[in-house]
């Protein structure tokens, strides 16, 4: 069965600063996907990045970047000029078929 | 386009009461699934549904809980005799097609409560 590992609880990082949130999952499958979801106190869960196993080169959105590592099957999220509002729980999550695993999540506190 | 929409956004009943949460997909989503959230298990997967049809419901904890789509525009997810440890977030999502590429489309959840 597929697994998704979230190591840190929790981070925190300085406002203008850039921080990497770590993520580990376990599969046999050679094709699936990868996201970050971002969940702030309102309780949304919304899509920061993807990354498709087949593409080498990492995703990119702006401040948000990952480096993937498929052989090591890691997949960290790095935040770049860390703002405010980047505060939130931040899940990764693996999708192969239909399902989507969520790791247990890594709080994020951004401090001014 | 209004977005996956969750009702009630909160819930509070007491242990024994039966407790109904409901779903509207996006329109032309053909799967919906329903999550979990506790502090203790992050987010679980409870149930999913393709075309209306339940496909894995090995996430359900126990026959105190059931899902219907009777529809392509409308869950349910039920508790039956509800329970304090039944107190979670309960999410709906959406997806438009088996493509994994494609991203969930979550609703804003409803708070269960149960005293």
């Amino acid at each position: 069965a597929q697994t998704v590992t979230q190591s840190q609880p929790e981070m925190s990082v300085q406002e203008a600063e850039t921080v990497t949130l770590s993520c580990t999952y376990d599969t046999s499958e050679s094709d699936y996907y990868l996201f970050w979801y971002k969940q702030p106190p309102s309780r949304q869960m919304i899509l920061v990045i993807r990354q498709e196993a087949y593409k080498q080169q990492n995703a990119t959105e702006n401040r948000f970047s990952v480096n993937f590592q498929k052989a090591a099957k890691s997949f960290s999220l790095k935040i770049s000029d860390s703002q405010l509002g980047d505060a939130a729980m931040y899940f990764c999550a693996y999708r192969n078929t239909d399902k989507l695993i969520f790791g247990t999540g890594t709080r994020l506190q951004v401090f001014p | 386009d209004a977005g996956v929409i969750q009702s009630p956004r909160h819930e509070v009943t007491e242990m024994g009461q039966e407790v109904t949460l409901r779903c509207k997909p996006i329109s032309g989503h053909d799967y919906l699934f329903w999550y979990r959230q506790t502090m203790m298990r992050g987010l679980e997967l409870l149930i999913y549904f393709n075309n209306n049809v339940p496909i894995d419901d090995s996430g359900m904890p126990e026959d105190r809980f059931s899902a219907k789509m009777p529809n392509a525009s409308f869950s349910t997810l039920k508790i039956q005799p509800s329970e304090p440890r039944d107190s979670a977030v309960y999410f709906c999502a959406s997806s438009p097609s088996t493509n994994p590429n494609s991203p969930l489309h979550f609703g804003n959840g409803t708070r269960l409560t149960v005293t």
